[in-house]
């Protein structure tokens, strides 16, 4: 079964910390997804990485980076958090093809 | 921009009855329409999907349909348990972008005993 691991499931930050989330995945995928949930807006992508040491920016960015050095992990970065990242965040991998997203279990991360 | 539309919002149906929930998409390069059940404190995970050269696909309780002409496609679940209670996603996908999926807003699904 394929393994998606994000390192916290709730953390409280306060306004201006720059704030690191971390997602690992064990099954060697080339393509791994940054999302927030809300409710009644769904998942929105972030930023997606389909390879080593690439990034693509998905719908919402802003206030946001990503950083991926290895294979198995993709970080999250909030440069300056501000309250209104207090969110639901999920991390998911990809095999390359036709192939379906995997989902950790989120990490719930409230902003004060 | 591309758009997912799903609805309902909420769903509650008696244990045994049936569960319809639907999902129209704005790009019609879309080709890869999976759907995701999302329990209390987990992540989404995949319970079927369909690719655009098939209209339904089923998966003994559940199954979903394709119209690509209307640009809308549904899940069907029959004979529900209170297990089956969730929040349901669809998503849209033109695979060639490297899967980036769009997702509809989410059902909560809750099956009455």
């Amino acid at each position: 079964d394929v393994k998606v691991t994000q390192s916290s499931r709730y953390l409280v930050k306060r306004t201006g910390e720059k704030v690191f989330l971390e997602c690992v995945q064990d099954m060697d995928h080339e393509n791994m997804f940054w999302y927030r949930q809300d409710p009644g807006l769904g998942l929105r992508l972030i930023y997606f990485s389909y390879d080593v040491k690439m990034k693509e920016k998905g719908d919402i960015p802003e206030g946001y980076s990503v950083s991926r050095e290895k294979k198995e992990r993709f970080s999250l970065i909030l440069e300056s958090a501000s309250t209104n990242q207090t969110s639901m965040y999920l991390c998911a991998s990809r095999a390359g093809g036709a192939q379906p997203q995997h989902f950790g279990d989120g990490t719930r991360l409230s902003i004060l | 921009g591309e758009n997912v539309e799903q609805h309902p919002s909420t769903l509650s149906v008696q244990e045994g009855d049936s569960a319809v929930i639907k999902c129209t998409y704005s790009d019609s390069a879309s080709n890869y329409f999976p759907w995701y059940k999302q329990e209390l404190g987990k992540g989404p995970q995949l319970i079927i999907d369909i690719r655009s050269n098939v209209g339904e696909k089923k998966d003994q309780r559940i199954a979903v349909t394709l119209n690509k002409t209307a640009k809308h496609f549904s899940l069907h679940i029959t004979e529900t348990q209170p297990e089956d209670s969730a929040v349901y996603f669809c998503a849209a996908s033109s695979l060639p972008q490297g899967g980036k999926l769009i997702f509809g807003q989410g059902t909560e699904l809750s099956v009455k005993p």
